[in-house]
């Protein structure tokens, strides 16, 4: 099962970031995003499709359905630059499986 | 607080193994699952695969059969990752995660830096 991403996103700080995961039936999984500064560790942003963990800013959101996944960043703020990616659990195989990932650069 | 701490950064040479540690804090280790992920030098994340700290049951990615072992201890609250027959392209940053199948990682550790060279 492959997930893509679109490479790269620019965006202007307090506009609309929108990343999105494309994947088969992708609309069934529960699709989770992460955020990866450079040189940390990722973190969880948005788990099952548009659930925002503790902590976590209301500016990001998320959806999912037929074969795209959306993570959306509004007023975006130089913190946000960062890659992304998209994950969600393969139930064919019993595995779980990245996107290709997101480089998101704020201009 | 919740957290994993995990083992330093190891330099190997192709064909020696490496174990990576993964100390869990702050919670009940049992109650969580771990996932191993990689991340090679610029690219993106790799799943290999998962314990569970309560049974020791395990599922590995189908690229990580027959070369990774997860393990855990229940009495030091660490789970680990051993690699063999180490090669150039597993140099890589080696992240634990929690996490229940099939449920998303909600805490990471630091991360290991293996460096496979001759």
């Amino acid at each position: 099962y492959v997930l893509t991403q679109s490479p790269s996103v620019s965006v202007a700080p307090g506009q609309t970031a929108i990343i999105t995961c494309g994947g088969s039936d992708i609309g069934s999984k529960g699709v989770h995003w992460y955020q990866q500064r450079p040189g940390q560790a990722p973190v969880l942003v948005i788990s099952y499709d548009g659930d925002r963990p503790s902590g976590i800013p209301e500016r990001f959101s998320g959806s999912n359905s037929g074969n795209t996944a959306t993570l959306t960043i509004s007023r975006v703020e130089a913190g946000d630059e960062a890659d992304y990616f998209c994950q969600v659990w393969n139930s064919g195989t019993d595995h779980y499986v990245f996107g290709t990932g997101t480089t998101v650069t704020v201009l | 607080q919740v957290q994993l701490v995990q083992s330093g950064g190891e330099v190997k040479k192709p064909g020696a193994s490496v174990k990576v540690s993964c100390k869990a804090s702050g919670y009940t280790f049992t109650n969580f699952g771990i996932s191993w992920v990689r991340q090679a030098p610029g690219q993106g994340l790799e799943w290999m695969g998962w314990i569970s700290t309560y049974t020791g049951n395990t599922n590995y990615a189908q690229k990580s059969q027959g070369r990774v072992t997860l393990t855990t201890d229940t009495s030091t609250s660490t789970a680990y990752m051993d690699l063999r027959s180490l090669r150039s392209d597993d140099t890589a940053m080696y992240y634990c995660a929690r996490g229940e199948l099939p449920d998303p990682f909600d805490i990471w550790g630091q991360g290991t830096m293996v460096t496979v060279s001759s």
